[in-house]
């Protein structure tokens, strides 16, 4: 299998429900993204890993908890959500180094809904 | 304000026409990627642009990156609805990586 895999891909909860979000890259990259992609917004950069270290974190309510175990798995957790935050939720990888130019491969996302 | 700015944000044509969209700042970019995004996928890389002046075919797609390295544009000639999606422009600053809010285009037969 290659590629960026997102799992699952659909995913309806209640604000109550606690749930994982997984993504596993078959690239060998070394960085690890997720993205939220709602409607009315352009993608917004969430949590970034590199060399499995998180790199940056933009401002994401707790209730968000990313967790990167090794370079090829990424977990977002997911709890007490509210309706605002049903969105795509999209995985990336990369490979970080040298001129930092290159490209970030994507899954298909996870496509969340909150009751 | 947002570091990419995409334009127009929506184009609806009809089959056989051409269009172009842009991806500009006030910024200067080493490189500058585009992305396509069809629905229900994530979005997929198209090309680099690296060179200031550069132009970059892809069948029917030509990329061009600005001489002064702020801005690109994508041109579709004879657009097809296999061409609709959003369009995305994206790059890295400062060593974070940005994408322009997107271009959706909708090619009806």
């Amino acid at each position: 299998e290659t590629g960026v895999t997102q799992t699952p891909r659909h995913l309806v909860m209640g604000m109550t429900n606690k749930k994982s979000l997984k993504c596993e890259q078959h690239l060998g990259h070394n960085a690890m993204y997720w993205y939220k992609q709602s409607a009315k917004k352009p993608l917004e950069l969430m949590f970034v890993y590199s060399l499995e270290e998180r790199v940056e974190n933009n401002s994401v309510p707790s209730r968000f908890s990313p967790e990167c175990p090794n370079s090829s798995h990424l977990f977002l957790h997911l709890h007490t959500l509210q309706p605002e935050d049903s969105a795509l939720y999209l995985c990336a990888s990369s490979h970080v180094g040298g001129n930092g130019n290159q490209p970030q491969h994507f899954g298909d996302g996870t496509r969340l809904s909150i009751l | 304000t947002q570091l990419l700015e995409q334009s127009p944000q929506f184009l609806s044509i009809q089959e056989g026409e051409n269009l172009t969209v842009y991806c500009n700042s006030s910024s200067v970019f080493s490189s500058l990627q585009w992305y396509r995004q069809e629905p229900g996928e994530g979005p997929v890389l198209l090309v680099t642009v690296v060179t200031g002046g550069e132009v970059k075919k892809l069948k029917r797609l030509t990329f061009q990156f600005g001489d002064a390295r702020k801005d690109s544009s994508l041109h579709i000639t004879a657009a097809q609805p296999g061409d609709t999606g959003l369009y995305l422009c994206a790059a890295f600053y400062f060593n974070k990586f940005y994408f322009g809010s997107g271009t959706k285009l909708n090619v009806k037969p």
